[in-house]
């Protein structure tokens, strides 16, 4: 069975860094890239970032390029997220995602893990 | 930037119901289109993807169709389990877009 669990999120400052982990289980890990989609309260879907299978090639949404680094261990099964110079407009869950395709980075997610909050204050 | 815009931003209908929703993408797409639904406290579910292809578990109610600019989600007989948000999302090339969700409700 898939399974993705997020951790490392909390409250933190405006300016402020947090990184986010995303373990996987239940498939092979590296045949599959994870993206991390956010989603403010009450709002909608926000993309923020994908990762390829082999951690080769990196994405992000103009919103975060600069300030965020996707990065994954594939000894771990583990994909992180460094958040760096937080700012309240980050305040969100932030949802990591597996691909639904194998080898490739297709963008269309068919597993979620149930998200950690990330809360920025001004 | 690829812009979505889903339409209507939310809609009431009786169980029994034909339900659509739209989609429309301010570039070409082809069918690089995905469906999502987000019950209320919970994480969003594939619905469809390659605009038109049922994932698998997903009731046969759903379906999808539209290429290009023009997309469309179905529910051909609402149930009450399908009250949620409703997303819509390009994947041709990052940046990856969502559009701005459908609440569903019943009537």
């Amino acid at each position: 069975e898939v399974h993705l669990l997020e951790s490392g999120g909390g409250l933190v400052r405006s300016g402020g860094s947090l990184r986010l982990s995303c373990a996987a289980s239940g498939f092979t890990f590296t045949a599959y890239a994870i993206s991390w989609v956010r989603q403010a309260p009450g709002k909608g879907l926000e993309w923020v970032s994908a990762i390829s299978g082999g951690g080769e090639s990196p994405y992000y949404a103009d919103s975060v390029k600069g300030r965020f680094t996707i990065s994954r261990d594939n000894s771990k099964n583990t994909v992180y997220l460094q958040m760096n110079i937080l700012r309240a407009e980050d305040t969100a869950i932030y949802y990591c995602a597996k691909d639904a395709a194998q080898w490739l980075v297709r963008f269309y997610f068919d597993y979620w893990g149930q998200g950690t909050l990330v809360t920025v204050s001004s | 930037d690829l812009q979505m815009t889903q339409s209507p931003s939310s809609l009431s209908a009786s169980v029994g119901d034909r339900v659509t929703i739209t989609c429309r993408a301010s570039q070409d797409i082809s069918n690089s289109l995905a469906w999502y639904q987000q019950k209320p406290g919970k994480v969003p579910k594939l619905l469809i993807y390659a605009a038109s292809t049922l994932q698998s578990g997903v009731p046969s109610r759903f379906s999808g169709s539209g290429s290009g600019t023009d997309f469309t989600l179905t529910i051909s007989s609402l149930q009450p389990e399908d009250v949620a948000s409703y997303y819509c999302q390009k994947y041709n090339s990052a940046p990856i877009t969502f559009g701005q969700g459908t609440r569903l409700e019943i009537k």
